[in-house]
């Protein structure tokens, strides 16, 4: 069975501060992988996605992920922290072999210092 | 275009009470999906509508929940019997498709928060 760990349940950074936000994955093969970002009392908006290619990927809100396979990892990133970009940011894990549907970490909330 | 809609957004109901809740998928979006948010068990998937085939009721948590999807578009979930453990955020998502060997992004919508007293 497919799972995903997000070891960090909080994270505080200043703004302006480069983050980074852990992901590991549990699947035999490769994966579809997902960021997803919560804000307080909203839906989830999809970041970034990962299926194939190039494995530096590109978000919205100038958000990138890097797979490694090696590490099983899905690790996102940011070079500058805005205040806005405090959240709760959720990666997940997906497989066509289960229909389509994910599997989530348990989310990691940030919060951004001025 | 218009995304996934939900309704109500809050629902507050006592404990025993039955209640339903409503997704709007995205138009022409043919597989649906609904997760439940809840502080002791994060984000977890609940039920899966793809096109006409068996919907997956895999993790429905008791006999108590349902859903069915009329017309291959709205959804209903239905609690029966409320309890106060089923207070969460119930999130429905849809996307293009789903199923074979083609995954498909989902699109989420704002969410139900119920509450049960």
């Amino acid at each position: 069975a497919q799972s995903v760990t997000q070891p960090d349940i909080h994270i505080t950074v200043s703004e302006g501060a480069s983050l980074e936000l852990r992901c590991n994955y549990s699947y035999g093969a490769t994966p579809y992988l997902f960021w997803y970002v919560q804000s307080p009392g909203q839906g989830l908006q999809l970041l970034l996605k990962y299926f194939s290619g190039d494995t530096l990927v590109q978000g919205i809100k100038g958000f990138e992920a890097e797979f490694k396979r090696s590490q099983s990892s899905f690790n996102l990133r940011k070079p500058s922290v805005h205040w806005s970009d405090a959240a709760e940011y959720f990666c997940a894990v997906g497989t066509s072999e289960y229909g389509n549907k994910l599997v989530f970490g348990a989310g990691t909330i940030l919060r951004v210092k001025s | 275009g218009a995304g996934v809609s939900q309704s109500p957004s809050n629902k507050v109901t006592e404990k025993g009470k039955d209640v339903e809740l409503r997704c709007d998928p995205i138009s022409g979006h043919t597989a649906l999906y609904w997760y439940r948010q809840s502080l002791g068990q994060g984000l977890e998937f609940l039920i899966y509508f793809q096109g006409n085939s068996a919907p997956d009721k895999s993790g429905l948590p008791s006999d108590r929940f349902s859903a069915e999807r009329t017309g291959g578009s709205v959804s209903t979930l239905t609690i029966q019997r409320t309890q106060q453990e089923d207070s969460a955020v119930y999130l429905c998502a849809s996307s293009l498709a789903g199923g074979g060997t083609l995954f498909y992004e989902q699109y989420f919508g704002p969410g139900t928060r119920l509450t049960v007293t």
